[in-house]
C-alpha cells in the first residue's frame, strides 16, 4: 500500500523554537508539497519541490523553509515558531506529469504555546 | 490569482435527502479534484475531472464539471450517516505541473 508518511500526528512546542515536519513518501513521487489547513480557509501551499534539491515558494511561505535532500523526504522547517502557525500541516506527493491528483498523508496538528 | 470558492460551507441534512455541492473556480482550468476529510483524518481522493462535461459517479455521490461555467457540482443523492464528512474541491492552476489550489471545504453533516 503506498504511502506518505508525516512523522508527528501531534507537536507541542514553544514560541521562537525551531520546528521541524518530516514526510516522506515510498512512491517514488517527484512532486511534494505541504499545505496549512485551517478552518474556513481550506488548505494553502506553503512550498512545494518538483525534483530533489527544487523548491519552489507555495501562496503562504512567509515564516516557512523547506529542505529536499532525497526524493522520498521533504521536510517543513518552522524557523522560529509564532503562535499564529499553530494549524493543521498536511504533506502531499504527485508523480510527475500525473494529473490523478495528489496522495496525502495523514497530517501533523502543530500548536504553538 | 486563481480562487476556489465553494458553497455552502456547512450542510445539515436528513437522511434519504439530495443535495449538492458547489465549486466555482475563477481562471480557465479543465483539471478539478474531489477529495473527502473525515474528522481528525487525512483527504482522500474521491473524483478527479479532467475534461469539459466529465461526469464520474461512485456509490451516491456524483461529480461534474463545466468548465466553460468554471463550475463543478458534487451531488448527493439519498443521502447516508456515513457520507457525513468534509469536502474539499480543488483546482490545478499549473499546467502540466500539478499544483492544486483547494476550496474552503463543505462540512457536511447527515441526520438520521
Amino acid at each position: 500500500d503506498v504511502k506518505v508518511t508525516q512523522s508527528s500526528r501531534y507537536l507541542v512546542k514553544r514560541t521562537g523554537e525551531k520546528v521541524f515536519l518530516e514526510c516522506v513518501q515510498d512512491m517514488d513521487h517527484e512532486n511534494m508539497f505541504w499545505y496549512r489547513q485551517d478552518p474556513g480557509l481550506g488548505l494553502r501551499l506553503i512550498y512545494f519541490s518538483y525534483d530533489v534539491k527544487m523548491k519552489e515558494k507555495g501562496d503562504i511561505p512567509e515564516g516557512y523553509s523547506v529542505s529536499r535532500e532525497k526524493k522520498e523526504r521533504f521536510s517543513l522547517i518552522l524557523e522560529s515558531a509564532s503562535t499564529n502557525q499553530t494549524s493543521m500541516y498536511l504533506c502531499a506527493s504527485s508523480p510527475r506529469g500525473s494529473f490523478h491528483g495528489y496522495t496525502f498523508g495523514s497530517g501533523t496538528r502543530l500548536t504553538v504555546v | 490569482e486563481l480562487k476556489v470558492e465553494q458553497n455552502p460551507l456547512f450542510l445539515s441534512m436528513q437522511e434519504g435527502k439530495n443535495y449538492t455541492i458547489y465549486c466555482n473556480y475563477s481562471t480557465t482550468s479543465d483539471r478539478l479534484y474531489w477529495y473527502r476529510q473525515d474528522p481528525g483524518k487525512s483527504l482522500e481522493s474521491l473524483f478527479v475531472l479532467l475534461s469539459n462535461g466529465a461526469v464520474k459517479q461512485e456509490g451516491r455521490l456524483m461529480a461534474s464539471l463545466d468548465t466553460k461555467a468554471r463550475l463543478s457540482t458534487l451531488h448527493i443523492t439519498a443521502a447516508v450517516h456515513d457520507l457525513s464528512a468534509t469536502y474539499f474541491c480543488a483546482v490545478d492552476y499549473h499546467q502540466g505541473a500539478q499544483k492544486l489550489v483547494f476550496g474552503q471545504g463543505t462540512r457536511l453533516t447527515i441526520n438520521p
